[in-house]
């Protein structure tokens, strides 16, 4: 079965310096992967997601993850964040062909003035 | 609406009653999903129903969880007997593909 580890629970960066929000899974099988934002007291919104082709992969609000299949990470970074980017990141992967998405823990995201 | 919805926004019950949540899924979308968010838990997968296929329960975490979805629209999450540790915010989802879900924004359960 996949599983997708994110290895930071928490990340604090100061406004307008770049970030990176790391996404490692696990599966034999080819896979589909997504980066998902839940803002305080909302649901879930997508950012962006890879189906195939083009490894880095542009999404919302400026961010983009790319793709490392020899690695199994999925990283999503953005180059200069704004307070609005203050959220918890999720990661998760679903199995091409099948539709259980499956989350990572989550990444709390603080942005310091 | 256009997005999927979700009722009520918070439940407040007493140990040992049993609730109901309810979801609205997209209209036309096939598959829905409910996922269980706990406090530093992230996203535990509960329950899947695609289409008229038979649904996958594999994530309920005990035979106090059941959900239906009628008429391949709406969907209802039972918790019977409920306890403390089932206090969370439960999130349902919906897809036409499998490319992109679609959340609703949670029922936030408390059980005191």
């Amino acid at each position: 079965a996949q599983s997708v580890t994110q290895l930071d629970s928490q990340v604090p960066v100061f406004e307008e310096a770049p970030v990176e929000l790391r996404c490692n899974y696990s599966s034999s099988v080819s896979v589909y992967l997504f980066w998902y934002v839940q803002y305080p007291n909302q649901g879930l919104q997508l950012l962006l997601k890879y189906l195939s082709g083009s490894t880095l992969v542009k999404g919302i609000n400026g961010f983009e993850a790319e793709f490392n299949k020899s690695q199994t990470s999925f990283h999503l970074r953005k180059p200069s964040v704004h307070i609005s980017d203050t959220a918890e990141y999720f990661c998760a992967v679903s199995l091409q062909g099948a539709q259980k998405l499956v989350f990572g823990q989550g990444t709390r995201l603080t942005i310091n003035p | 609406g256009a997005g999927v919805s979700q009722s009520p926004s918070n439940k407040v019950t007493e140990k040992g009653k049993d609730v109901e949540l309810r979801c609205d899924p997209i209209s036309g979308h096939t598959a829905l999903y409910w996922y269980r968010q706990s406090l530093g838990q992230g996203l535990e997968f509960l329950i899947y129903f695609q289409g008229n296929s038979a649904p996958d329960k594999s994530g309920l975490p005990s035979d106090r969880f059941s959900a239906e979805r009628t008429g391949g629209s709406v969907s209802t999450l039972t918790i019977q007997r409920t306890q403390q540790e089932d206090s969370a915010v439960y999130l349902c989802a919906s897809s036409l593909t499998n490319t992109e879900a679609f959340f609703g924004q949670g029922t936030r359960l408390t059980v005191v």
